[in-house]
């Protein structure tokens, strides 16, 4: 069932740093690519999305690179910071379709 | 609106026992999805419906699993028997399909069978 391939597993990040995580799918029928933050306790939310039409989107220090020949997208954390310590998970979706990637726990040091 | 509401954030049963996982989605939101959530699974999707609608219920792992939507503002998850892998953090979220905020996920039922 796992559709969504992301890694890595774990990432530990010096504060000010840049994080990047990887996420790859096979069904070329997800047009929506969402990124989740999820903090302990807590179910997912949502950090920033990208439809396959453009190859790059920022939110201020986050920022998601897509490149749909590979079937691939990454996210950037810029700056990093403690506060962005969570759980991150990349999906892909289609008309109600949401599949998630096994997620990546980061650790922000300060 | 109060967001996704699960009912209970936590629950402890013996093996073999019935559970039952309750879901409330935001109001108007067309989709529901039903998530489990393991260490070495991740997020799994379980089941989702379209308008009250089971649309995909693939991944629910067995027999055991049951889920129903009677109508726009209620979910149930039912294990019956519960066994101790089921032990996992049970999701639901809602969505209106289109709009670009995403997702809405519930705090999540956490699940113990002993």
């Amino acid at each position: 069932q796992q559709q969504v391939k992301q890694s890595p597993q774990s990432l530990i990040v010096q504060k000010g740093g840049i994080s990047i995580i990887n996420c790859a799918y096979e069904n070329t029928a997800f047009d929506y690519f969402p990124w989740y933050q999820q903090f302990p306790g807590k179910g997912p939310a949502l950090l920033i999305a990208i439809r396959p039409d453009v190859s790059e989107k920022k939110e201020g220090r986050f920022t998601i690179s897509f490149n749909k020949s590979a079937k691939q997208f990454s996210l950037h954390i810029m700056d990093s910071q403690p506060g962005d310590s969570a759980t991150y998970f990349c999906a892909a979706s289609t008309y109600g379709d949401m599949r998630f990637g096994a997620g990546t726990r980061l650790t922000v040091k300060p | 609106d109060a967001g996704v509401i699960q009912s209970p954030r936590h629950e402890v049963t013996e093996m073999g026992q019935e559970v039952t996982l309750r879901c409330k989605p935001i109001s108007g939101h067309d989709y529901l999805f039903w998530y489990r959530q393991t260490m070495m699974r991740g997020l799994e999707l379980l089941i989702y419906f379209n308008n009250n609608v089971p649309i995909d219920d693939s991944g629910m792992p067995e027999d055991r699993f049951s889920a129903k939507m009677p109508n726009a503002s209620f979910s149930t998850l039912k294990i019956q028997p519960s066994e101790p892998r089921d032990s996992a953090v049970y999701f639901c979220a809602s969505v209106v399909w289109g709009r670009e905020e995403g997702a809405f996920f519930g705090q999540g039922t956490r699940l113990t069978v002993v």
